[in-house]
């Protein structure tokens, strides 16, 4: 069984670029979370999606940023206009249900020059 | 405001012994609890979880505890060996509407085994 697929591992954008990241939950598993960890820090919630729909989005910054998770394909976290401070490691999480273990996967290491 | 921390950055053991990692919590109503193990350049690994109506929970080799009255939560590795060699990260979810609906993630500490 594959686990949680992030691509891709290593993303270097210059700035004002776009960012696109993307994760492909465990077969079955419908609810995904993306999460942001700057340097020695612990993982900041952004935003859960539930198959084409936002949860809750609560840690999402107010521009520039957006989440996606179609019917079909990985779900998306997409940055616009990158700046030098969004450079970080971006780690989605997949579960079953809401209530059952989520799975990391390796994470996006995003290095914004 | 709300937010779960960790008493010590670092910690380093001699392999065999056994390994105790701390990690406090304010906010009172959370109410499930996680520690995740995360190595260099990998995601976070799912270790061992516990909800609030428990004091206690046993893995294997690691067990941890959850003390509400002082809003404490440990990680206890028995016989620790090289390969536990990682950042441990506490984290909780203080809404109701899920147990990984939004978890809160402390900064995480450092645990070295010593050969």
């Amino acid at each position: 069984n594959a686990g949680v697929m992030q691509n891709p591992r290593h993303l270097v954008r210059r700035r004002g670029q776009e960012a696109r990241l993307r994760c492909s939950p465990v077969k079955g598993h419908s609810h995904v979370y993306w999460y942001r960890q700057l340097p020695e820090e612990g993982l900041k919630f952004m935003v859960y999606l539930q198959k084409e729909n936002i949860i809750d989005e609560s840690g999402m910054p107010k521009e520039r940023f957006s989440a996606e998770f179609p019917k079909e394909g990985p779900s998306i976290l997409r940055i616009q206009q990158v700046v030098r401070g969004d450079s970080a490691a971006y780690f989605c999480a997949s579960s079953e249900t809401v209530n059952t273990e989520a799975f990391f996967g390796q994470g996006t290491r995003l290095t914004v020059v | 405001g709300e937010n779960v921390g960790l008493h010590l950055p670092t910690l380093s053991v001699q392999e065999g012994d056994n390994s105790i990692i701390n990690c406090a919590y304010s906010n009172s109503a959370s109410d499930y609890f996680i520690w995740y193990k995360q190595e260099s350049g990998k995601g976070p690994q799912f270790i061992i979880d516990i909800r609030s109506n428990m004091d206690k929970r046993q893995g294997q080799r690691v067990t941890v505890l959850l003390n509400k009255t002082v809003k404490h939560l440990s990680l206890q590795i028995a016989a620790t060996q090289p390969g536990d060699s990682a950042v441990y990260f506490c984290a909780e979810n203080p809404e109701v509407s899920g147990a990984n609906s939004k978890l809160t993630f402390g900064k995480g500490i450092t645990l070295s085994v010593r050969p």
